[in-house]
């Protein structure tokens, strides 16, 4: 069975950083690409940054290029988004998801259950 | 990275069909066939629900079907069950190798 676990959802203050953790289990995690996807309570989804499984490939949404980092650990089984100079707007449910495919951008097959960031001003 | 276009609600009464519309540019649907669409039941996480514009993942009822024409993907239901009033949102790859989602359409079940 597929799990994807996230971790490290805080409370903090605009301009502090914050990494967000993935624990994958119940498939390969070095033939897949995975993702972040970010939700805000309410409001609709929204793809923040992807990789893939050699993490040849890294890419991000407009929103939060620059500011964040996303990385994966194969040999942990472990994705990891590092978040840096949050801002109010980044308040959402981050949800870890696993692509189809390895090497292309596809579909989140499989998510997490997320892990809640709450940016205060 | 513009988001797709999704009606805000469709509604339904059991045992009818619907229809949700998703509408992009060349830049992702029109030129790609990677078009999924999830499920999102209230405080749970997206479901994949079709994949690749007209697949179904093992498990998904066959209730649910996709397709695309041009630069618009299409989901639909047929007949409804209360079970699936939810919400549902249309994904796509797009030219700048990002992925990009529809607003969300709130499918309500009469």
């Amino acid at each position: 069975e597929v799990q994807l676990v996230e971790s490290g959802g805080d409370l903090v203050q605009a301009g502090r950083p914050l990494r967000l953790s993935c624990a994958a289990s119940g498939f390969i995690f070095a033939d897949y690409a995975m993702h972040w996807v970010r939700q805000v309570p309410g409001k609709g989804l929204e793809w923040v940054s992807g990789i893939s499984w050699t993490s040849g490939t890294v890419a991000y949404a407009d929103s939060v290029k620059g500011r964040f980092t996303i990385s994966r650990d194969n040999a942990k089984n472990s994705l990891y988004l590092q978040m840096n100079s949050l801002r109010p707007e980044d308040t959402a449910f981050y949800y870890c998801t696993k692509d189809q495919s390895g090497r292309y951008f596809s579909t989140f097959e499989y998510w997490g259950q997320g892990t809640l960031v709450t940016v205060s001003s | 990275q513009s988001a797709l276009t999704q009606p805000v609600s469709v509604s339904g009464s059991p045992g009818q069909s619907i229809t949700i519309s998703c509408t992009g540019t060349s830049s992702d649907i029109g030129n790609y066939n990677y078009v999924s669409w999830y499920q999102q039941h209230p405080g749970k996480a997206p479901k994949l629900m079709i994949f690749d514009v007209s697949n179904r993942p093992s498990g998904v009822s066959n209730r649910f079907s996709g397709s695309k024409s041009g630069n618009t993907a299409s989901l639909t239901i047929s007949g409804l069950q209360a079970e699936d009033e939810a919400d549902y949102y249309c994904s796509s790859y797009t030219r700048s190798t990002t992925l990009v989602f529809g607003g969300g359409t709130k499918l309500t079940v009469l």
